[in-house]
């Protein structure tokens, strides 16, 4: 079975700032993808971000990249020039077709930006 | 496109009644997934539809748990007698299918069980 562990229940960031969020997994498979989803209370999860396993180049999306180290099955979350919106939960999700496409999330953490 | 739409958006009951939750997926849509998110913690499937044929619902409480997904569209989730811990976040979310093509989430239905 695939875990995802997201060892940073809260994190806070100065506005206008960088902030890094940590993603490790477990699994088996070769062929898989990964996700962050932002949650803001509204509580409609939003894709952030999405990295193929296959593919060695970092994701990329304005703002938001990752750092996927597969040997270390680590995929971090890297927001710049954050902004007050970014204030939200993040989820780093695990899906591989072995399982029916099945999302597996981790735990969350709540990014807080500061004025 | 339309996104993925659930209601209702809040629910209060009380324990042993029952409860249900309705999905519309974005239209072409085949796969639809109910995910339960308890208060603290990430989204866990509770099942998975194909069209309108179940995929995985090896994590759904069949005692008090029940879905359906009539015709390939719509779908709801019931609960049968609720209990305390059923307070959560239900999420319906639907994809075309396929590791290249990502989930779209609705806004999700939250429940307390008092």
């Amino acid at each position: 079975a695939q875990t995802v562990t997201q060892s940073q229940p809260e994190m806070s960031v100065q506005e206008a700032e960088t902030v890094t969020l940590s993603c490790t997994y477990d699994t088996s498979e070769s062929n898989y993808y990964l996700f962050w989803y932002k949650q803001p209370p509204s509580r409609q999860m939003i894709l952030v971000i999405r990295q193929e396993a296959y593919k060695q180049q970092n994701a990329t999306e304005n703002r938001f990249s990752v750092n996927f180290q597969k040997a270390a099955k680590s995929f971090s979350l890297k927001i710049s020039d954050s902004q007050l919106g970014d204030t939200a939960m993040y989820f780093c999700a695990f899906m591989h077709n072995n399982a029916g496409n099945m999302l597996t999330f981790g735990g969350g953490t709540r990014l807080m930006v500061k004025p | 496109e339309a996104g993925v739409a659930q209601s209702p958006r809040y629910k209060i009951i009380e324990k042993r009644q029952s409860v249900a939750f309705w999905c519309n997926p974005i239209s072409g849509h085949a796969t639809l997934y109910w995910y339960q998110q308890i208060l603290g913690q990430g989204p866990k499937l509770l099942i998975q539809f194909q069209n309108n044929g179940v995929v995985d619902d090896s994590q759904l409480p069949k005692d008090r748990f029940s879905a359906e997904r009539l015709k390939g569209v719509d779908s709801t989730l019931k609960i049968q007698p609720a209990k305390l811990e059923d307070s959560a976040v239900y999420l319906c979310a639907s994809s075309r299918g396929g590791l290249v093509y990502g989930y779209t989430f609705g806004s999700g239905t939250r429940l307390t069980v008092v």
